[in-house]
C-alpha cells in the first residue's frame, strides 16, 4: 500500500466514549501532522511530529491526545469530545529534509461525528 | 485571524478556457507556498508549489504566480478540463507551521 492511509474513514461517537484515529504513511517521511477541517473553515494544524518528537501543539484541547510511536504511524486519541469537535480529521506526512521547502501529502481523512 | 485567504468560494469556467484561482496572505515570513486540490471524500492532493525566492513556477497546465509585494498568489490552469473540477486550497509555510485558505470550488463546464 502506498501513500498515507487513515482508519477509520468514518466514526460516530458519544461524548463519553474513548476512541483513536490511526494514520500510517508508506512514503519514508519523517514528519507527520494532524489537521482538523470544519465546515467552511480552513484546515487547522493541530499537531506536528518530526522524528517522532512533537514539535508543535497549536493550543489544542487536552481531550485530543496524539501519539507517534514511530515515523510511520501517528495516532489521535479522543476522549470526552464535544459536538463541536465533529469535523474531518486529516493526517499528513512530509520528508522534512531541511531547507525551506516541505511538501505535505495527505491521507483521505476520518469524518468524525460526536453526538 | 486568517493568515491565508481565498476570497472566492467558487469559480465556474468553460472547458478549454483559463481558470485563475487567487490567494492572499498577510504574513511576510512565509517562505513557501503550495496549492492543493481536493475531491469529495478524499484528502487534499499536492498540486504545485513555489518558493518565496521565485515569482513563477510552471508544471504542465498549471502555473503558480507569486507577487510578494502584494502578498498575493495565483494558480492558472490552462486549458481547463472537466476533471479539474475540485476544491483548490492554497497554503503557506514557515518553520513547522502550515496555514491553509478556506478553498475555492472550481467547476469546469464541458
Amino acid at each position: 500500500e502506498t501513500g498515507v492511509t487513515q482508519t477509520p474513514r468514518h466514526l460516530v461517537m458519544g461524548m463519553t466514549n474513548k476512541k483513536s484515529l490511526k494514520c500510517e504513511q508508506h512514503l519514508g517521511h519523517n514528519a507527520m501532522y494532524w489537521y482538523k477541517q470544519s465546515a467552511k473553515k480552513p484546515l487547522e494544524l493541530m499537531f506536528v511530529y518530526s522524528l517522532e518528537e512533537r514539535v508543535e501543539n497549536n493550543s489544542v484541547p487536552s481531550r485530543f491526545s496524539p501519539e507517534c510511536p514511530n515515523s510511520s504511524h501517528l495516532f489521535l486519541h479522543l476522549h470526552t469530545l464535544q459536538p463541536e469537535d465533529s469535523a474531518l480529521y486529516l493526517c499528513a506526512s512530509s520528508a522534512r529534509q531541511g531547507g525551506i521547502t516541505d511538501t505535505q501529502y495527505f491521507g483521505p481523512g476520518t469524518r468524525l461525528t460526536v453526538l | 485571524d486568517q493568515q491565508v485567504k481565498q476570497n472566492s468560494p467558487s469559480l465556474s469556467v468553460q472547458e478549454g478556457r483559463i481558470s485563475i484561482l487567487n490567494c492572499d496572505y498577510t504574513n511576510s515570513m512565509f517562505d513557501y507556498f503550495l496549492w492543493y486540490k481536493k475531491y469529495p471524500a478524499e484528502g487534499p492532493t499536492f498540486l504545485i508549489s513555489i518558493s518565496s525566492i521565485k515569482d513563477k513556477n510552471e508544471d504542465g497546465r498549471f502555473t503558480v504566480f507569486l507577487n510578494k509585494s502584494a502578498k498575493h498568489l495565483s494558480l492558472h490552469i490552462v486549458p481547463s478540463q472537466p476533471g479539474d473540477s475540485a476544491v483548490y486550497f492554497c497554503a503557506a509555510n514557515t518553520g513547522n507551521q502550515f496555514y491553509f485558505g478556506t478553498g475555492t470550488s472550481l467547476t469546469v463546464i464541458p
